[in-house]
């Protein structure tokens, strides 16, 4: 079993529309959660950062963190075309080791 | 700031040949990291540096050498190609405080190894 599951997609939704992406992790030692978004031939770009349980908004971005259920959540409200990307998770544990364990990350396509 | 540079952006390689692919950083980052991404498989680690002269193994070391001479530099060394190392390969430099750590890409090399 991966330590991280991430569905790639591709998902394809109306411009407007809320998006919800998951991740689900199978070790209780994460302790950051981060999301980050990479254009078509780009390098990934950290979009939100969050420590431990709940909710941390950005702007139309909201990463939730469910640490009970081993559940990462990002929605993206009002979708917009430069949505259009793949959205990796990224998980690490607490210590100086904090090596970043990805998803494979979802594609999402917001059609005008 | 530049942030995280690669050179070059696009390399075509013979099985057998081996290649630097470059990465510098200009934003004094102590941390740096070597990836690749395939299809399927995600990002992967290939090596990683704590600091200038300071080097350790990720999760797909073989095949590949890297140094840290200095801060700003990490290249990664090819030693000998073969076609499964075609891959996109990302290099990162991280800003760490206590309780967060933000890695920044660069624009990534594409091999091609025939």
């Amino acid at each position: 079993q991966k330590e991280v599951e991430q569905d790639p997609g591709p998902l394809s939704v109306p411009e407007g529309a809320i998006v919800s992406l998951n991740c689900t992790y199978s070790n209780s030692a994460f302790q950051y959660f981060m999301w980050y978004r990479q254009y078509s031939r780009k390098g990934p770009e950290l979009l939100m950062y969050t420590y431990s349980s709940g909710n941390k908004e950005d702007g139309r971005f909201t990463a939730q963190v469910d640490k009970s259920s081993k559940y990462i959540s990002l929605f993206i409200r009002d979708s917009q075309p430069s949505d259009s990307a793949t959205y990796l998770c990224a998980l690490s544990k607490a210590g100086n080791n904090r090596k970043l364990i990805w998803g494979l990350g979802t594609s999402l396509a917001v059609n005008p | 700031n530049a942030g995280v540079t690669q050179t070059p952006k696009f390399q075509v390689l013979k099985t057998g040949q081996s290649m630097t692919l470059q990465c510098a950083q200009d934003m004094n980052h102590e941390y740096m990291s070597w990836y690749r991404q395939d299809p399927g498989m995600g990002l992967r680690l290939i090596h990683y540096s704590v600091g200038a002269g300071i080097t350790d193994q990720g999760e797909v070391p073989n095949g590949y050498n890297v140094s840290r001479s200095t801060t700003e530099d990490f290249p990664l060394r090819l030693l000998s190609a073969a076609p499964s190392q075609t891959s996109v390969y990302f290099c990162a430099s991280s800003f760490r405080t206590s309780y967060q750590e933000t890695q920044y890409f660069g624009p990534g090399t594409r091999l091609l190894v025939l």
